[in-house]
């Protein structure tokens, strides 16, 4: 059964620095794609970006490079989505999501930044 | 970036009654390797999404017969023959076609 579990909520102060994880299970994680997903308080879905564990291989969507980093560690099966110094406007759910497609869904990360 | 746009934006539906969603492309999303990447997701309420149908007219595993897809090109439809209480959601068309991807707008399905 593919799984995806990712990291506990989050409540940080603007400025701070965070990294969320994705673990996969079930499937092979060096040869699918993993992608990440934002969902914003009441809000639609936006696709940040998306690596291949099998060589690292990233892609950002513009409205999204420079502001995140998107890693894996495929000898424990995950990813990772960091950012250096949180806004407030970072406040939203994250998902991370298999595959190029997008055909399995981790339950997301909520992440709130507040002062 | 492509640009996906739904409607309705809200589609309230008698049980048992159909129930259809149209999405449309900025472009064609046919890629270079003949497929073209639609997909449509569920969103229940308080839920992560979850993938309905891909590549415009495949169900994914475990979804349910009543739910089915149609289009070509930049015109695309998501059909409900019967709705049920469990359909209750957001739905989202999403084109894989081109990086970055998109997603429509999202279309609320409610019980009248």
């Amino acid at each position: 059964e593919v799984q995806l579990v990712q990291s506990g909520a989050e409540v940080k102060k603007p400025g701070q620095s965070l990294k969320i994880s994705c673990k996969g299970s079930g499937y092979s994680f060096t040869t699918n794609w993993i992608g990440w997903v934002r969902q914003m308080p009441e809000k639609g879905l936006e696709w940040m970006g998306i690596i291949y564990p099998g060589d690292s291989d990233t892609r950002y969507s513009p409205s999204f490079q420079g502001q995140v980093t998107i890693s894996a560690d495929k000898s424990i099966s995950t990813a990772y989505l960091q950012w250096s110094s949180l806004r407030a406007s970072d406040t939203a759910m994250y998902y991370c999501v298999r595959g190029w497609g997008g055909d399995y869904w981790g339950p997301g990360t909520l992440v709130t930044v507040s002062s | 970036d492509i640009v996906m746009t739904q409607t309705p934006l809200s589609s309230p539906v008698t049980l048992g009654q159909p129930a259809s969603i149209s999405c449309r492309s900025s472009e064609s999303l046919v890629h270079s390797d003949g497929d073209t990447y639609l997909s449509w997701l569920q969103q229940r309420p308080g839920q992560p999404p979850r993938l309905l149908i891909y590549k415009i007219s495949n169900r994914f595993s475990g979804i349910p017969d009543r739910f089915s897809g149609s289009g070509a090109g930049t015109d695309f439809t998501l059909k409900i023959s019967r709705v049920e209480a469990e359909d209750v959601g957001v739905y989202y068309c999403m084109q894989g076609t081109q990086f970055p991807h998109t997603f429509g707008g999202g279309t609320k399905v409610e019980i009248k």
